[in-house]
C-alpha cells in the first residue's frame, strides 16, 4: 500500500518566521495530496491540496509545492501565527502521513 | 455547507462487548471511509467502501472489523470484539472519487474501552 513520510515530526518557530514541512510518497499513481490542520480534540480540516499537473499552489500565508519526479511535496506557511500552533498532516492516495506538531512562539 | 455526521460523539463499552460505530456520509459522495486515531498518534486508514463493497483495507482491518451500507444513508464499523487497544477516535469521511478529490470528515466517534 501506499507509504507516506513526513518530516519533521515537531517543529518550533518564531512567530513571524516561516514553517516548512516535508513529505514522500511512494505510490506513483497518486495524483492528488492534501494537507490537513489538526487542533486538539477536533478532526482533521483540509488546509489546501495540490494535484500532480501543477507544482506550486499558493493560498495567502500557505503554499504547497509538488515534485511528482521526486515523489515529494511540502507545505510552506509564512508569517506564523500562534493560531498556527496544531498538528498539521500530509496525505496521498487516502494514507497520512505521521504528522508534524508546529508550535508558533510568541 | 453539508457534512459526515458521526454518531455517537463518545462511546464507552466493556471489553469483549460489540460496538457499532455510524456515519452519514455527504449525500453524493460514492466513496466512503473509516480513520483511526490513537491519542496523540497519526490518523491511521483503515478501509474504503464503494459500490457496497470494500475497495482497500489495511492492516488493521482484521476479522474483529467489518464495514456496512444497511441504507442509502449510513455507514457503519463494528468493531466485534472489543480490546483495551481498540480505544481510539474513528473518524469517517466520504469522497466524491476514488483519491483525486477531498475527503471530507466527520467530527469524529471517540471509544473508549474499559
Amino acid at each position: 500500500g501506499e507509504n507516506v513520510e513526513q518530516h519533521p515530526s515537531t517543529l518550533s518557530v518564531q512567530e513571524g518566521d516561516s514553517a516548512v514541512i516535508k513529505c514522500t510518497y511512494s505510490d506513483s499513481a497518486s495524483n492528488y495530496f492534501p494537507w490537513y490542520k489538526q487542533e486538539l480534540g477536533k478532526r482533521p480540516q483540509l488546509i489546501i491540496d495540490i494535484r500532480s499537473n501543477v507544482g506550486e499552489k499558493k493560498d495567502q500565508r500557505i503554499a504547497v509545492t509538488l515534485n511528482k519526479t521526486a515523489k515529494h511535496f511540502s507545505l510552506h506557511i509564512t508569517e506564523t501565527q500562534p493560531e498556527d500552533s496544531a498538528v498539521y498532516f500530509c496525505a496521498a492516495h487516502r494514507r497520512f502521513g505521521a504528522g508534524t506538531t508546529v508550535t508558533v512562539r510568541a | 455547507e453539508p457534512e459526515v455526521t458521526q454518531t455517537p460523539s463518545h462511546q464507552v463499552t466493556q471489553m469483549g462487548q460489540e460496538v457499532i460505530l455510524r456515519c452519514v456520509p455527504i449525500s453524493n459522495h460514492l466513496y466512503f471511509y473509516w480513520y483511526r486515531q490513537i491519542l496523540g498518534q497519526k490518523v491511521e486508514f483503515l478501509v474504503s467502501f464503494y459500490n457496497n463493497e470494500i475497495s482497500e483495507k489495511s492492516e488493521i482491518f482484521d476479522d474483529q472489523f467489518s464495514v456496512e451500507r444497511p441504507d442509502g444513508s449510513n455507514f457503519t464499523l463494528k468493531i466485534r470484539s472489543t480490546k483495551l487497544e481498540d480505544s481510539a477516535m474513528y473518524f469517517c469521511a466520504s469522497s466524491e472519487d476514488r483519491r483525486n478529490t477531498e475527503a471530507f470528515f466527520g467530527q469524529g466517534t471517540r471509544l473508549t474501552v474499559v
